[in-house]
């Protein structure tokens, strides 16, 4: 069955610091990987997607995800932080064309101060 | 850009009381979902939907929900006899292929009182 895990439900960075958030996936065939924001009482937006393609994948609002096999993570980065990338982060996968629909982790609240 | 529209986006309802959440996904779009969120919790796959049936339910998609895409535009979730435990945001996703990224809509805020 798949799943995955985000490591830290809270995130504490200052303006302009690297953002990594952790995620780790189990599935036994080929994952496809996702990342989502989600801003205070708005709904869930992707930021970005692995499908198999390039392994270091960009997304929106500069951040990017970099999938590896070896030890099964999918972490979300950027470079440096804004104040108005404060909000949950949530990790999904799919597993597979044949998977079962997206299912998400338990997410990472991320905070920036100045 | 396309979006996914729920109405409404609050709704207070009386335990025991049957609720329908609605859901406009983008025109194009195959497949549709609903998913659930309690406060503070994470979120959580209700039911996936194709070809004018249920593909996929969850454990949480008892007899007390179902679904419907009553005509081209419109994709519902009915919950017949609220309890309390049914509050949360419920939100509705769509997309055109399996294993793309879902557009997800803002959410209905369901509270049982």
């Amino acid at each position: 069955a798949q799943s995955v895990t985000q490591l830290g439900s809270h995130v504490s960075v200052s303006e302009g610091a690297l953002v990594l958030l952790r995620c780790n996936y189990s599935s036994s065939v080929p994952p496809y990987l996702f990342w989502y924001v989600q801003y205070p009482n708005q709904g869930l937006q992707l930021l970005l997607k692995y499908t198999s393609a390039a392994t270091l994948v960009k997304g929106i609002n500069g951040f990017e995800a970099e999938f590896k096999k070896s030890e099964t993570s999918f972490h979300l980065t950027k470079p440096s932080a804004h104040m108005s990338d404060a909000a949950e982060y949530f990790c999904a996968v799919i597993e597979g064309q044949a998977g079962t629909a997206l299912i998400f982790g338990k997410g990472t609240t991320l905070s920036v101060s100045s | 850009e396309p979006e996914v529209t729920q109405t409404p986006s609050h709704q207070v309802t009386q335990m025991g009381q049957e609720v329908i959440l609605r859901c406009v996904p983008i025109s194009n779009h195959l497949y549709f979902y609903w998913y659930r969120q309690i406060l503070g919790q994470k979120v959580e796959f209700l039911v996936s939907f194709y070809n004018n049936e249920i593909s996929e339910k969850s454990e949480i998609f008892d007899d007390q929900f179902s679904v419907e895409r009553p005509d081209g535009s419109n994709f519902t979730l009915k919950i017949r006899s609220t309890k309390l435990e049914d509050s949360a945001m419920y939100f509705c996703a769509s997309t055109r292929f399996r294993d793309d990224g879902y557009t997800f809509g803002s959410g209905t805020r369901l509270t049982v009182v």
